[in-house]
C-alpha cells in the first residue's frame, strides 16, 4: 500500500524567510501524481502545487517550489518570501497510477507558523 | 461561480444514530470524492463516485454508504454512529474520474459524536 510521511508535525518561518517541509512517500510505481494541499483554519484544502511523476523538472507556482526526487521518492515543498496568509497546515498527498483508483492518500501534515 | 458547498457545516448526533451529509460539486463537475479527517491527522478516503457509479472505496465498514444523483450532487450516509466517527467530513469534486490536476475541496462538515 502506498504511504505518505510528513516527519515534521511543526514548522515556523519569520515573514519574508523561506521555508521547506518535507516529504517521503512509498511506492513501487513509476507512473503517479504528488500534490500539495494547504488547509487554513477556514477547512478548505486548497491546492498548492502538483506534480507530475514523469517530468523531472520540478513545479513552481509563484513562491511555491518543489524539489522532487524520484529515486529517493521524497517531495519537499519550498516557500518563499513566506508571508502571514501562509500560516495554515499543509498536506503532502500521492495518487497512484489510474488502475489503483483515484484516490488520493495524504500525510498526516504540518503546521506551519509565519511569525512577524 | 459558486466552489463546492457542503452541508451542514456542523452536526452533532448521538452514538446509534444515523447521519446524511450533502455535498454539491462545483458546475459541470462529474466526480465526487469523500474523505474523513480525523482531528490531527491528513484526510482518509471512503468514497468516489463518477457519474452516478461507485468508482472506488476506502477501508471503511458497511456503515458507511453514498450515492450520487442525475445533477452529480452526493449523499453520504452514516449509520449506528459511534464516538470515532467524530471527524470533518470533506467532499472533493472533479471534471473526470482521473483528477490529474487535483480535486477542489469543500470546507466539510464537522460531526460530533456524543
Amino acid at each position: 500500500a502506498q504511504t505518505v510521511t510528513q516527519s515534521q508535525p511543526e514548522m515556523s518561518v519569520q515573514e519574508a524567510e523561506t521555508v521547506t517541509l518535507s516529504c517521503t512517500y512509498d511506492t513501487s510505481e513509476s507512473d503517479y501524481y504528488l500534490f500539495w494541499y494547504k488547509q487554513p483554519p477556514s477547512r478548505q484544502m486548497i491546492l498548492v502545487i502538483r506534480q507530475e511523476a514523469y517530468k523531472q523538472q520540478n513545479a513552481t507556482e509563484n513562491r511555491f517550489s518543489v524539489n522532487f526526487q524520484k529515486a529517493a521518492k521524497s517531495f519537499s515543498l519550498k516557500i518563499s518570501d513566506s508571508q502571514l496568509g501562509d500560516a495554515a497546515m499543509y498536506f503532502c498527498a500521492y495518487r497512484g497510477p489510474m488502475e489503483y483508483g483515484n484516490k488520493l492518500v495524504f500525510g498526516a501534515g504540518t503546521i506551519l507558523r509565519v511569525k512577524s | 461561480d459558486a466552489g463546492v458547498t457542503q452541508s451542514p457545516t456542523h452536526l452533532i448526533k448521538t452514538r446509534g444514530q444515523q447521519v446524511t451529509l450533502r455535498c454539491s460539486p462545483i458546475s459541470g463537475h462529474k466526480s465526487v470524492s469523500w474523505y474523513q479527517q480525523v482531528l490531527g491527522q491528513g484526510p482518509q478516503f471512503i468514497f468516489q463516485y463518477y457519474e452516478k457509479e461507485e468508482r472506488g472505496r476506502g477501508n471503511f465498514p458497511d456503515r458507511f454508504s453514498a450515492r450520487q444523483f442525475p445533477n452529480y450532487s452526493s449523499e453520504l450516509n452514516v449509520n449506528a454512529l459511534l464516538l470515532g466517527d467524530s471527524a470533518l467530513y470533506l467532499c472533493a469534486s472533479s471534471l473526470w474520474a482521473q483528477a490529474d490536476y487535483g480535486y477542489t475541496f469543500g470546507s466539510g462538515t464537522r460531526l460530533t459524536v456524543v
